[in-house]
């Protein structure tokens, strides 16, 4: 059974930094690229970005909106995503969720709340 | 520049059949999409793939009352035979080179 738990979310001020992680379980971890969504309250879902295998040389692309402050990183030894976000802005608030590669299995979502 | 429209919302009533679109814009219309379920509170469960030949993949335990179809950049997904359940919001995806998408979303409302 494929598992993906998205944990590390909570309130950070503007401008501050979190790292989320995603852990992996039921699939081939290391031969699959893995992405990041998220979606603000009430709104529609938004890819932030991923990270290829490493087949692919880890290549990483990111959503405009976050590229320069997000970085998307892995540890396949631990089947492990993770998402870095520093320079956070009130708009980065929002549930974020983990998915593997063709987006057949989705996490639960982690909250990330960017207030003062 | 790729995008895709969705319209925000629909409604059908329980036991009966409804077509939600998503359109790809002009110049795309061969790619690929998928189509995600979210019900309320609740995170994305993926549905299908859909190319634009026509073929599709249906995610695990999907029931059969989903179905998807496509016609140029026209992408539909048909729910049959409407349960309470099926209300929810659905987003249908695409992809290109270093780039992923997602339509608005349709609420779909289940009378």
């Amino acid at each position: 059974e494929v598992q993906l738990v998205e944990s590390g979310g909570g309130l950070v001020q503007p401008g501050g930094s979190l790292k989320l992680s995603c852990a992996a379980s039921g699939f081939s971890f290391s031969g699959s690229a893995m992405h990041w969504v998220r979606q603000a309250s009430g709104k529609g879902l938004e890819w932030v970005g991923r990270i290829r295998g490493k087949a692919n040389s880890y290549a990483t692309a990111y959503a405009a909106s976050v590229k320069g402050r997000f970085t998307i990183s892995r540890d396949d030894s631990k089947n492990t995503a993770f998402l870095q976000m520093n320079s956070l802005k009130t708009e980065d608030t929002a549930v974020y969720y983990c998915t593997q590669e063709h987006f057949d299995y989705w996490g639960q979502g982690t909250l990330v709340t960017v207030s003062s | 520049q790729l995008v895709l429209t969705q319209s925000p919302s629909a409604s059908a009533s329980l036991g009966a059949s409804v077509k939600l679109t998503c359109t790809l814009s002009s110049g795309h219309s061969s790619y690929a999409i998928a189509w995600h379920q979210q019900q309320p509170e609740k995170g994305p469960r993926y549905l299908m793939s859909l190319k634009s030949d026509g073929s599709h993949s249906k995610g695990d335990g999907i029931p059969d009352r989903f179905s998807g179809s496509s016609s140029g950049a026209e992408h539909y997904l048909t729910i049959s035979s409407l349960q309470s359940e099926d209300e929810a919001d659905y987003y249908c995806q695409t992809w290109g080179i270093g780039i992923v998408l997602f339509g608005g979303g349709t609420k779909l409302t289940v009378l």
